[in-house]
């Protein structure tokens, strides 16, 4: 069975600052790997995702994450935040050929104008 | 625009009641699911369904039961409502392939007093 780990729970980021989310995961087999993104009274959304290929992916709303393979992580950055980035973001990994994901407990993010 | 609805945002029950939880998806989706979210632990798979009448039980199906009689909605079922049930759930959709990226319905806070 796979797992994801996300050490930080929350994370507070001033307005214009760069962040950089962390996530880990375990699996004895090849993944995919995601970010969610939820924000307030909203159910979740799709940032980015890694198949395969180039390990730098770019998502929605100029946030990328890095695919490192030997360290088992997936951490997600953003060069420059702003007041609606703050969401609680969520990290997921699914087998090669399995629909069914298993996410991280999330990171909340609060940007402090 | 694709879209997830769900039957109510907010709902109070009483201990023993029988809830029924609805999920209703306009893109013809293959594959759809019920997950609860709690403070801590992130999102946690109850069940999945991947066709009408098809279904696997996820991480933490205890409880709960459900039904996916049309392949756009997917019901959860608490037979018989508890305390420890109070929670978020979320409901998403996705096409029949893997990695494919799982759209979220707002959730529905259920309190069961």
């Amino acid at each position: 069975a796979q797992s994801v780990t996300q050490l930080d729970s929350q994370v507070p980021v001033f307005e214009e600052a760069p962040v950089e989310l962390r996530c880990n995961y375990s699996s004895s087999v090849s993944v995919y790997l995601f970010w969610y993104v939820q924000y307030p009274n909203q159910g979740l959304q799709l940032l980015l995702k890694y198949l395969s290929g180039s390990t730098l992916v770019k998502g929605i709303n100029g946030f990328e994450a890095e695919f490192n393979k030997s360290q088992t992580s997936f951490h997600l950055r953003k060069p420059s935040v702003h007041i609606s980035d703050t969401a609680e973001y969520f990290c997921a990994v699914s087998r090669f050929g399995n629909e069914k994901l298993t996410f991280g407990t999330g990171t909340r993010l609060t940007i402090i104008p | 625009d694709v879209k997830v609805t769900q039957s109510s945002r907010y709902l109070v029950k009483r201990t023993g009641e029988k809830v029924f939880l609805e999920c209703v998806q306009d893109m013809d989706h293959e594959n759809m699911f019920w997950y609860r979210q709690d403070p801590g632990l992130g999102l946690r798979l109850i069940y999945f369904s991947y066709d009408v009448k098809m279904k696997e039980k996820g991480d933490i199906p205890e409880g709960y039961s459900v039904s996916r009689e049309k392949k756009e909605r997917f019901s959860l079922i608490l037979e018989s409502a508890s305390t420890n049930q109070t929670s978020m759930y979320l409901c998403a959709s996705s096409p029949g392939e893997a990695a494919s990226e799982q759209y979220f319905g707002p959730g529905t806070r259920l309190t069961v007093t």
